[in-house]
């Protein structure tokens, strides 16, 4: 089966820095995207990648290991408005997102 | 720019009631899907349509129905609510080119 595992719950301080990490089994493997969603709201977009390493993007930067089934967020600075749920998701073969349940990311001050 | 609406915002719904989600964009991407959001689990397919004038299953399709007569539109029809479909409903777009997928607001759904 098809199976995207990260833990369900972390807890960072304000201006810290956070990882937060995303393991994955697919039937084949056409990217993996990050998606921020605030409590009561939609996901929204905040990286894609597809190739191994580091992609960067301001505060947040997001890493691949395709040999591993591998991936982390990285968020740095954090702010209070960084809380929210991080879902990890991961385009498989037929080219299907497949989701993680989220990571409840709690900043506190 | 919209984007993707959604109505609903929210429903009370009577089991064995039949109920429909509307679903809009207004960024002329091809490809639709809707989803189910439950506590603890992922977003999980419902429907989904590459372009308009078809659709196909998602990961869990049974008691829904979807069409896609348009571009921009992808309603998710509830043919006799039961209570586990008691849920919240994302309806999402996604860019052709980049495959990013952008969704709309929800639709949070209780049937009793």
């Amino acid at each position: 089966g098809q199976n995207i595992d990260q833990p369900t719950e972390m807890t960072a301080t304000e201006g810290a820095i956070v990882q937060i990490n995303c393991t994955y089994q697919t039937s084949g493997f056409n990217g993996l995207f990050w998606y921020q969603q605030h409590a009561g709201e939609a996901p929204t977009f905040l990286s894609y990648n597809v190739l191994d390493g580091l992609e960067e993007k301001g505060r947040f930067s997001s890493f691949l290991s395709r040999s591993k089934g591998y991936s982390y967020l990285l968020l740095k600075e954090l702010q209070m408005k960084d809380s929210a749920s991080y879902l990890c998701a991961v385009r498989d073969s037929n080219y299907q997102l497949i989701w993680g349940a989220g990571t409840k990311l709690i900043i506190k001050p | 720019t919209a984007g993707i609406t959604q109505a609903p915002t929210s429903q009370i719904l009577a089991a064995g009631r039949s109920m429909t989600l509307r679903c809009t964009q207004d960024m002329r991407h091809n490809a639709m899907y809707w989803y189910r959001q439950d506590l603890g689990l992922g977003l999980r397919l419902i429907h989904y349509s590459n372009t308009a004038g078809t659709t196909g299953k998602g990961e869990v399709p049974d008691g829904y129905s979807v069409s896609r007569a348009n571009t921009d539109d992808f309603p998710l029809t509830l043919a006799s609510a039961v209570p586990s479909q008691t849920s919240v409903y994302f309806c999402a777009s996604s860019d052709d080119d980049t495959d990013t997928q952008y969704f709309g607001p929800g639709t949070r759904l209780t049937v009793l």
